[in-house]
């Protein structure tokens, strides 16, 4: 299994608050990308990062920021948690961006109240 | 607007027997498919994938089927067995983009 963790893997959390979620991994690939997945949708990229310092929006990034300062660590952080943004969050990393499947962690369940 | 869609949420098999899962795509510049498969409380695993130069690609007891005229690709799995229930989700990609657009997921569920 590739090297990918995530923290916290459940947080209850209340409205306008900031939460932040961490993505850690030991594989030193280039590419990294946080999900969500919800009942009905599969899953949608918010945001991925394609090296140190350099990221990009997805589908669903609105409410949603990320930071990428070392290879291994990708956070993304709500800057004021809704309760539209109860899900389940999914870091994955891939080798190289085109043609290279990716690889999950293990998922962070967040709720909303 | 779902470009990957999924339209079975669920299928029932019995064990021993082959499943078909199917996935259809609107976007044509997509060239690039992948199934995954995901257990409860879990990341989703990646299965098999398959670019759009080939029309069938193999592992195992897993074979992936993709019908680019008809916008469609199926992922056959021979023999089925209990340890294959899960969700499984296919995944398209273009060349000009990193994302990864997925479907709605389909449940497996193998009968003894």
């Amino acid at each position: 299994d590739a090297g990918i963790t995530q923290s916290p893997r459940h947080k209850v959390t209340e409205t306008g608050t900031p939460v932040t979620l961490r993505c850690h991994q030991t594989e030193n690939h280039r590419y990294m990308y946080w999900y969500r997945q919800d009942p009905g949708h599969g899953l949608r990229l918010i945001h991925y990062s394609y090296g140190v310092k350099d990221t990009d929006k997805g589908e669903v990034s609105d409410g949603y920021s990320v930071s990428r300062s070392k290879t291994e660590d990708f956070l993304l952080t709500l800057e004021s948690a809704t309760s539209s943004q109860t899900s389940v969050y999914f870091c994955a990393i891939s080798e190289s961006g085109y043609y290279n499947e990716q690889f999950f962690g293990p998922g962070t369940r967040l709720t909303v109240l | 607007d779902q470009q990957v869609k999924q339209n079975s949420p669920s299928l029932s098999v019995q064990e021993g027997r082959i499943s078909i899962l199917n996935c259809d795509y609107t976007n044509s510049m997509f060239d690039y498919f992948l199934w995954y498969k995901k257990y409860p409380a879990e990341g989703p695993t990646f299965l098999i994938s398959i670019s759009s130069i080939k029309d069938k690609n193999e592992d195992g007891r897993f074979t992936v089927f993709l019908n680019k005229s008809a916008k469609h690709l199926s992922l056959h799995i021979v023999p089925s067995q209990p340890g294959d229930s899960a969700v499984y989700f296919c995944a398209a990609s273009a060349d000009s983009n990193y994302q990864l657009i997925w479907g709605a997921g389909t449940k497996l569920i193998i009968k003894p």
